[in-house]
C-alpha cells in the first residue's frame, strides 16, 4: 500500500534548527512536495523535490534520498511564525498527490 | 484577485439538506483539485479535473459526492443529503498542470468552505 509517515508533533526554540522527516512507500515517484499550513488557513507550497540532494530556500531546506524512501524538511534561524504544520505530500506514478497527515511544529520563545 | 476563491467561507447546514460549494481557480490552471480536511488531519483527495478530460473521481466517499467544472473553470462540488461526518473544510487547489515535462506542478490553495452538518 502507499504511506507517508511524518511525526504528528515536533517543538523546538525560536533560532535554533529543526528537521521534520517524512518517510514514504508509494506505488512509483514523481516527486515530493513540503507544504506550510498555519493554524485555520490553507496549505501553501515551500518546496519539490524530485532528484537526491539538498534543495536550498532562505532558510528552509528539502533533501531527498529515493533509494530510502526519506525526505526532510530543515527549518534554520526558527521565527515564532514558523509555528505552523508541516505537510509532505509525494507524487506517485499515476500522478496522484498521497499526503501525510503533517507535523505540527510548535516555537518556544 | 489573483489567487484562488471559495464561496462560501462557512457553511452550517441542517443533516440531510444539500450543499453546493464553489471555486474559482487560478485563471490558466488547467488543473483542479478538491480536498477535504477535517480536524487535525490531513488532506484527503476527493476528485481532479485536467481540461476537458474525465475527471479522476477515485477520492469520492460516497455517491452522494459530486463535482463538475465548467468551461474548464469554475468547478462546484455538491454534497447531497449531508451527514455529520461531512462537517470538515474542504479545500479547492489549482495548478498550472498535474505534471508535465518531467516535474510536477505546485498547487494554490484556496480559503477553504467550512462545513458543519447538524
Amino acid at each position: 500500500g502507499q504511506n507517508i509517515d511524518q511525526p504528528t508533533e515536533m517543538t523546538a526554540t525560536e533560532g535554533a534548527i529543526v528537521q521534520i522527516n517524512c518517510t514514504y512507500q508509494t506505488s512509483g515517484f514523481n516527486g515530493l512536495f513540503w507544504y506550510q499550513q498555519h493554524a485555520g488557513e490553507a496549505p501553501t507550497f515551500l518546496s519539490y523535490n524530485v532528484l537526491d540532494g539538498l534543495e536550498e530556500k532562505g532558510r528552509f531546506s528539502s533533501f531527498l534520498s529515493r533509494s530510502k524512501g526519506y525526505s526532510y524538511l530543515l527549518l534554520k534561524e526558527l521565527q515564532m511564525k514558523d509555528s505552523a504544520s508541516y505537510l509532505c505530500a509525494t507524487m506517485d506514478s499515476n500522478y496522484q498527490l498521497i499526503w501525510g497527515a503533517g507535523t505540527k511544529l510548535i516555537i518556544k520563545p | 484577485g489573483a489567487g484562488v476563491s471559495q464561496s462560501p467561507s462557512n457553511k452550517v447546514t441542517e443533516k440531510g439538506k444539500d450543499v453546493e460549494l464553489r471555486c474559482d481557480p487560478i485563471s490558466g490552471h488547467t488543473a483542479l483539485y478538491w480536498y477535504r480536511q477535517s480536524l487535525g488531519q490531513g488532506l484527503e483527495f476527493l476528485i481532479y479535473f485536467q481540461g476537458n478530460s474525465a475527471p479522476d473521481k477515485s477520492g469520492l466517499p460516497s455517491d452522494r459526492f459530486s463535482a463538475e467544472r465548467t468551461g474548464g473553470s469554475v468547478s462546484t462540488l455538491t454534497i447531497q443529503r449531508t451527514q455529520q461526518e461531512d462537517s470538515a473544510v474542504y479545500l479547492c487547489a489549482s495548478s498550472l498542470a498535474r505534471f508535465m515535462k518531467g516535474q510536477a506542478y505546485e498547487q494554490y490553495f484556496g480559503p477553504g468552505t467550512r462545513l458543519t452538518v447538524t
